[in-house]
């Protein structure tokens, strides 16, 4: 079965340090991959995706991720960190060529910025 | 263009009643997807609908059931509530079914049961 782990519940990093958030997934076929945040009180936001391409994907916010397939893993990075990049960051995958956009979503990684 | 739109944003019920929970989709799209997040965990799938009708459905027992209107307006209902359905209850709107079509979510429907 589908499954996408992040390994880090928690983390806690400076105002202006770099940030790498881990997301590893398990899949028998090409996956779709997306990083989605949530503020609090806040819905999902699309930080960025891969479908296919440049392993290294650019996003929102000054967000890029890289896909490693022999790694099975889909990591997160921003150079510098901002206090409003606190929030909750999952992982997600989709079936390619599945009926549905049925997302697979990790259990989160909960980003705290110290000042 | 207007987001997708929730309501109500709050709500608690006793056990064994029954809840309705309601959706806007983005305009312009034609696919609405309902997950439920339980409290600290990660959005699970509950179903998707498109034309009306349920084309996908995750792991969720018939009591979770919903309708889609043709405005693309969803309701999700939920009968015999049970206290683990305490959670986050998202609606996402997408312009396509499948293919990993972008979903926009709305800022969710806090459902506690007691």
């Amino acid at each position: 079965a589908q499954s996408v782990t992040q390994p880090d519940i928690h983390i806690t990093v400076s105002e202006g340090a770099s940030l790498e958030l881990r997301c590893n997934y398990s899949y028998g076929a090409t996956p779709y991959l997306f990083w989605y945040v949530q503020s609090p009180g806040q819905g999902l936001q699309l930080l960025l995706k891969y479908f296919s391409g440049d392993t290294l994907v650019q996003g929102i916010k000054g967000f890029e991720a890289e896909f490693k397939r022999s790694q099975s893993s889909f990591n997160l990075r921003k150079p510098s960190v901002h206090w409003s990049d606190a929030a909750e960051y999952f992982c997600a995958v989709v079936l390619y060529g599945g009926a549905t956009n049925k997302l697979i979503f990790g259990t989160g990684t909960l980003l705290a910025v110290q000042p | 263009e207007t987001g997708v739109t929730q309501s109500p944003t709050h709500l608690i019920k006793t056990r064994g009643q029954q809840v309705t929970l309601r959706c806007s989709s983005q305009s312009g799209h034609n696919t609405v997807s309902w997950y439920q997040q339980a409290l600290g965990q990660g959005p699970q799938f509950i179903f998707q609908y498109y034309r009306e009708e349920e084309n996908g459905r995750g792991n969720f027992p018939p009591r979770f059931s919903g309708l889609q209107f043709p405005n693309y307006s969803s309701e999700l209902n939920v009968n015999a509530l049970e206290l683990d359905d305490s959670a986050l209850y998202l609606c996402a709107s997408s312009l396509v079914t499948s293919g990993g079509g972008e979903l926009f979510f709305g800022e969710g429907s806090r459902l506690t049961v007691l």
